[in-house]
Parts: structure tokens; sequence; C-alpha cells
């Protein structure tokens, strides 16, 4: 069956490390990959998409990778401050089926803490 | 604000009853995506619509489930005979076709069944 797996565990970093953030997936073949933030009790808030021909993108202290033969995506964000403290989700388009039926991961919770 | 504005931002009702949320996009935006997320998990895809058409929903949905887009613009999502297992958050998200898939989403609705 489709499956996307984030690390449900929360990740607690200090301050000023990078954060990597790690998400899976079996049996899809997605066009591309996004990132989003959540904050509680707030809609996601869009960061970053990568494609499916790209193997890394970035922006500002954030970088997606994207390994379609591992099927897997790591999200990092350097030099982490407090106010990225929150939880990040990634989804997919499992275009195969030529639809825009999103799939979400879980979410994983990240706290830096000063 | 030109964001995605969805009202009520909580609604708490008896269970059995109806209830109806509104959601607006942003005012160029073609598609229209509603998704439901509980506790600890990320959104669950619900429908999607692009201008007027509803393109694709949810198996998930039940029957008790219905969402319009009258215009092509704002969208309406009622929930009949709510039951317990409905207490949700409820999201919209839009998107514009020429700018790839970034989804906009709302700040959400939060419907507690009693």
């Amino acid at each position: 069956s489709q499956k996307i797996e984030q690390n449900s565990e929360a990740l607690n970093i200090q301050e000023g490390k990078t954060a990597t953030l790690t998400c899976n997936y079996t049996n899809y073949s997605p066009a591309y990959l996004q990132w989003y933030r959540q904050d509680p009790g707030r809609g996601p808030v869009f960061l970053l998409l990568i494609r499916e021909n790209e193997k890394e993108k970035r922006k500002e202290r954030l970088k997606v990778t994207f390994d379609t033969t591992l099927k897997q995506s790591l999200f990092h964000i350097t030099a982490s401050q407090p106010a990225d403290s929150a939880t990040y989700l990634c989804a997919l388009d499992p275009f195969t089926s030529g639809t825009y039926k999103y799939i979400f991961g879980t979410g994983t919770r990240l706290k830096v803490l000063a | 604000d030109t964001g995605v504005s969805q009202n009520p931002r909580h609604k708490i009702t008896k269970r059995g009853q109806n209830v109806t949320f509104r959601c607006d996009p942003i005012s160029e935006h073609n598609r229209l995506y509603w998704y439901r997320q509980t506790l600890g998990q990320g959104p669950e895809f619900l429908t999607y619509f692009q201008n007027e058409a509803q393109l694709e929903k949810s198996r998930l949905l039940s029957d008790r489930f219905s969402a319009e887009r009258p215009k092509g613009s704002f969208s309406t999502l009622e929930i009949q005979r709510t039951e317990q297992g409905d207490s949700a958050m409820y999201l919209c998200a839009s998107s514009l076709v020429l700018e790839g898939e970034t989804q906009y989403f709302g700040p959400g609705t939060r419907l507690l069944v009693l």
C-alpha cells in the first residue's frame, strides 16, 4: 500500500545547529514533493517544492534533497533558531493517476532550544 | 488580508446536527482543496475543485459530507448528522495552476461534536 513516513518523535536540537528531517515514501512515483511548516492551531505554510528531476533545492537557510531511488527526501534547516520550532510536513502528489490528491505525512515536531 | 479565509474558526455542535463551513480562496486561484486534520496527524485529503467542478473526492468521505463551489469562487463543506468522530480541524487550501502546485492554506475551522 502507499505510505509516507516521517519521524513521529519530536526532534530537539540546540540553537545554531542544523536540523535534518526525513520523509520516506513507498509505492509512490511522485512528480514532486513539498515541505510545509505548521504552527499549533494554524494551517500549514508552504516552504519548498522539489521536482523528481532535481536533486537539491535551497531557500535561505532551508535545503531539501530528493532521492527517487531511495524514495526519500531530507529537509535541512541550518543555523536553527527557536523561531523555527514547529511541525514540518512533507506532502506528495501521487501523480501516476494524474490527480491532485495530495498525501501528507504525519509531520515531525521540531523544537529548537535556546 | 488577501490570503485564504475560513469561517467560522470554531464550531461546537451536538451529535446529529448539520454544520456548514465556508472557505474563501485567494481570488485568482482556480483550484480549491478541503482537508481534515486530527491531532498528531497530517492533513487528510477530502476533495478538490478546479473552478466550479469537483474533480476528486476521497473514498473516506462518507455520504454525510458534501462540498460545493457554485461559481468557482468560495466553497462550502457541509457535514450532515454529525458524529463525534467528525471532530477535527477542517482546512481549506487554494492554488493557481500556473504557479505550479503551491497550496495556500487557510487557518482552518475547528469542529467539536459533543
